[in-house]
């Protein structure tokens, strides 16, 4: 089946410093999702992506859509305490939305 | 805005007996709904994908007759664990995605999560 892999696993950075994760891909995509999740919370949408080779930014967060639609990446930049969570990527299927095994961020004050 | 809200956020229940978790979406209509099921630290595992009218279409491995799915309305969908045990105990998360038509119906938005603890 369609599997994602995202990368890293974990993060422990300091206050301040920028922050980039990725996911790949077997399979093509039409339209990739970045989510945050915090502890005993349903996951939050933070960015869509619908065309090959988008970049699209929220704030501190910017996000591509790989030009061959089997990757993307997110960016934070300047991450603050409020960034701690677990970050999740997801591809959208024709029906389903497969997800990446999430990045662990912490940050250190 | 896209609300999804999930009812209850904590519920723990007796062995044997079941658990109802709604799902609604607050200012959207969905046609289809998501259940997840979500094991400490680790990523949504999807169980099911309910389409409003419909029986809903569960992922391998998954007791259909445990797990029961109901999508009455556009905007409700319920999962009901039926006899309990405490292996069934773990995050439960659904989603839901706007009807066709929406701009970003692509989307799918989630809700606040049911913890589920059967002692």
């Amino acid at each position: 089946g369609q599997q994602l892999n995202q990368s890293p696993q974990s993060m422990f950075i300091q206050e301040g410093e920028d922050v980039s994760m990725n996911c790949t891909s077997s399979s093509i995509f039409n339209t990739w999702l970045w989510y945050k999740q915090e502890p005993g919370e349903g996951p939050v949408l933070l960015i869509a992506l619908y065309k090959a080779g988008e970049l699209t930014s929220n704030g501190r967060l910017t996000a591509q859509f790989g030009i061959t639609r089997k990757d993307s990446f997110l960016n934070i930049s300047a991450s603050i305490p409020s960034d701690v969570g677990i970050y999740f990527c997801a591809g959208q299927g024709a029906q389903k939305l497969v997800f990446g095994q999430g990045t662990r961020l912490t940050i250190n004050p | 805005g896209a609300v999804v809200s999930q009812h209850p956020s904590r519920v723990i229940c007796k062995s044997g007996t079941s658990v109802k978790i709604e799902c609604r979406s607050l200012d959207f209509q969905a046609t289809t709904m998501f259940w997840y099921r979500q094991f400490p630290k680790q990523s949504l595992m999807l169980m099911a994908t309910s389409n409003e009218g419909s029986k809903a279409t569960y992922e391998q491995g998954v007791e259909k007759d445990k797990f029961l799915i109901n999508h009455a309305s556009l905007t409700l969908s319920t999962l009901t664990v039926t006899s309990a045990h405490p292996e069934d105990s773990s995050f439960y998360i659904c989603s839901a995605r706007k009807s066709p038509g929406h701009i970003m119906n692509t989307e799918a938005f989630f809700g606040q999560g049911t913890r589920l603890t059967v002692v």
